[in-house]
């Protein structure tokens, strides 16, 4: 079955240091979101593409990039961790053109010390 | 600008009773609206969508949402509510010129009790 995977799920930090959030989708949907939650502010949308070689800035886009390389992967990555980006990370997936459902991965729980 | 208005953050409910979550939108074109639930440690799953066909969706889980222009609402039920209904719920709204973006709700905590 189609799926969308993250990795990992929990992650631990020390401010200061790079991370790398993946995200695999196996629909071939073309268009990647990613989402921190944070209590109180429901779901942020940080970075999104909708094909190969694109990338746009969300909301909260600031300390963070994403890079697409392919159909299937949108990893975020978190240049120099800080602890205002302890979080819980969602990457989600949607066909694109008129059907604008997403889907989204189980989560990636992101603590920075 | 669209928006999403969930009103309560917190409902709660005994098993067997009437659940009702509200969500109410702010756009200025047609919206395409979404009810998504989310489970303890889980992703989000979505729920039921409006897409401008039907006003009354049926979703998963014997939930459904009656969209009311009138009253810019898309108000989720269900009429008996059961122990594993207990989770958070979002609504969101998107359209036509949002690029497939999303706009959620801060979210409303379902408790259900024995």
């Amino acid at each position: 079955d189609a799926e969308i995977t993250q990795s990992p799920r929990h992650k631990i930090t020390e401010t200061g240091r790079q991370v790398t959030l993946a995200c695999h989708q196996t629909w071939n949907h073309n268009n990647m979101f990613w989402y921190r939650q944070d209590l109180g502010h429901g779901l942020r949308l940080i970075h999104y593409s909708y094909g190969v070689q694109d990338t746009n800035k969300g909301e909260v886009s600031d300390g963070y990039s994403v890079s697409r390389s392919n159909t299937e992967d949108l990893p975020l990555t978190l240049e120099s961790a800080a602890s205002s980006q302890t979080s819980v990370y969602f990457c989600a997936s949607s066909p694109g053109g008129s059907s604008y459902e997403q889907y989204f991965g189980p989560g990636t729980r992101l603590t920075v010390t | 600008a669209q928006s999403v208005t969930q009103l309560g953050s917190h409902v709660s409910v005994s098993e067997g009773a009437l659940v009702l979550l509200r969500c109410n939108y702010s756009s200025s074109v047609p919206p395409y609206l979404f009810w998504y639930v989310q489970y303890p440690n889980q992703g989000l799953q979505l729920l039921l969508k409006y897409t401008s066909a039907a006003t009354l969706v049926k979703g998963i889980n014997g939930f459904e949402a009656e969209f009311k222009k009138s009253e810019t609402s898309f108000h989720l039920t269900k009429p008996s509510a059961h122990m594993s209904d207990a989770a958070e719920y979002f609504c969101a709204v998107s359209a036509d010129n949002q690029g497939g973006k999303l706009i959620f709700g801060q979210g409303t905590e379902l408790s259900v009790k024995p």
